[in-house]
C-alpha cells in the first residue's frame, strides 16, 4: 500500500541530545514537509522541500535542521539549540499537479526531558 | 507566521444536530481545504475547494468556498460518534506547484451519543 510512514510513533530523549525523526513515503511524491504541533496552536510548518537536494525553512525553522538526499525521504533532526523540542511532529508529501494536496502520515510524539 | 481565524474554537453536540463552523482570512485565497485529524494521528483530508463560491459534498459532509475568496465554512449534518476530532481549515494563496498552505487552529468537536 502507498503511503506515508513515521517513525517511530513515540520517542524519548535526554535534553541536550539531538535526535532525527524518520519520515518515508512511497507515493513518488516530490515534495515533502515538516510540522510541529502543539495543544491549541494548530500546525506549524518547520520545512518543506520541492525537489531531491532542495529544501527551505519554514516559519519555525530555528532548532531544527534536515535533509533530501532522496525522493523517498525526509528525515528531521531537532539539534539541542531547539529550545521546547516536546511536541508531535508531522510529515506530509504530494505530489505535482493543480489537485494534488498535502497527505500525511500519522506522526510522531517526541518527548524531552 | 500567518494563521487563519477558525470558528468556533471547540464545540460539544449531541447526536444526531447539525454542525458548522467557518475559517476567514485578512488575504485572498485561491485554495480552501478541510482536513479532519482525530487523536494521535495525522490530518485526513476531507473537502478541497479550487473556485470562489464553489459549495463541494463529501457524505454529510459540505464545504463552500466563500465568494469574497477570504471566508469558508464547513458543515457536518445529522452528527455521529465517529464525528468527533478536531477540524482545520487550510488555504493556500498562490497557483502552481508551490503547496505551502496557511492553517487555521482548529475547531474541537465532541459528540453526546
Amino acid at each position: 500500500d502507498g503511503g506515508i510512514t513515521q517513525s517511530p510513533k513515540y520517542l524519548f530523549r535526554k535534553e541536550g541530545q539531538n535526535v532525527t525523526l524518520s519520515c518515508e513515503q512511497n507515493l513518488n511524491h516530490d515534495a515533502m514537509y515538516w510540522y510541529r504541533q502543539d495543544p491549541g496552536q494548530g500546525l506549524r510548518l518547520i520545512y518543506y522541500s520541492q525537489i531531491v537536494n532542495d529544501f527551505q525553512k519554514g516559519d519555525i525553522a530555528e532548532g531544527y535542521s534536515v535533509s533530501r538526499e532522496k525522493k523517498e525521504s525526509f528525515p528531521l533532526t531537532v539539534t539541542s539549540a531547539q529550545k521546547n523540542p516536546t511536541a508531535f511532529y508531522l510529515c506530509a508529501s504530494h505530489g505535482q499537479g493543480l489537485n494534488y494536496e498535502q497527505y500525511f502520515g500519522p506522526g510522531t510524539r517526541l518527548t524531552v526531558t | 507566521g500567518q494563521q487563519l481565524n477558525q470558528s468556533p474554537q471547540s464545540m460539544f453536540i449531541q447526536e444526531g444536530e447539525d454542525v458548522s463552523m467557518n475559517c476567514t482570512s485578512s488575504s485572498i485565497f485561491n485554495t480552501w481545504l478541510w482536513y479532519k485529524q482525530e487523536p494521535g494521528e495525522g490530518p485526513v483530508l476531507l473537502i478541497a475547494l479550487y473556485k470562489a463560491g464553489e459549495l463541494t459534498s463529501n457524505g454529510r459532509l459540505t464545504a463552500q468556498f466563500g465568494i469574497t475568496r477570504k471566508d469558508s465554512f464547513l458543515n457536518i449534518s445529522a452528527s455521529i460518534p465517529s464525528d468527533v476530532g478536531i477540524y482545520f481549515c487550510a488555504g493556500r494563496e498562490n497557483a502552481g506547484n508551490n503547496r505551502k498552505l496557511i492553517w487555521g487552529l482548529g475547531t474541537s468537536l465532541g459528540v453526546n451519543p
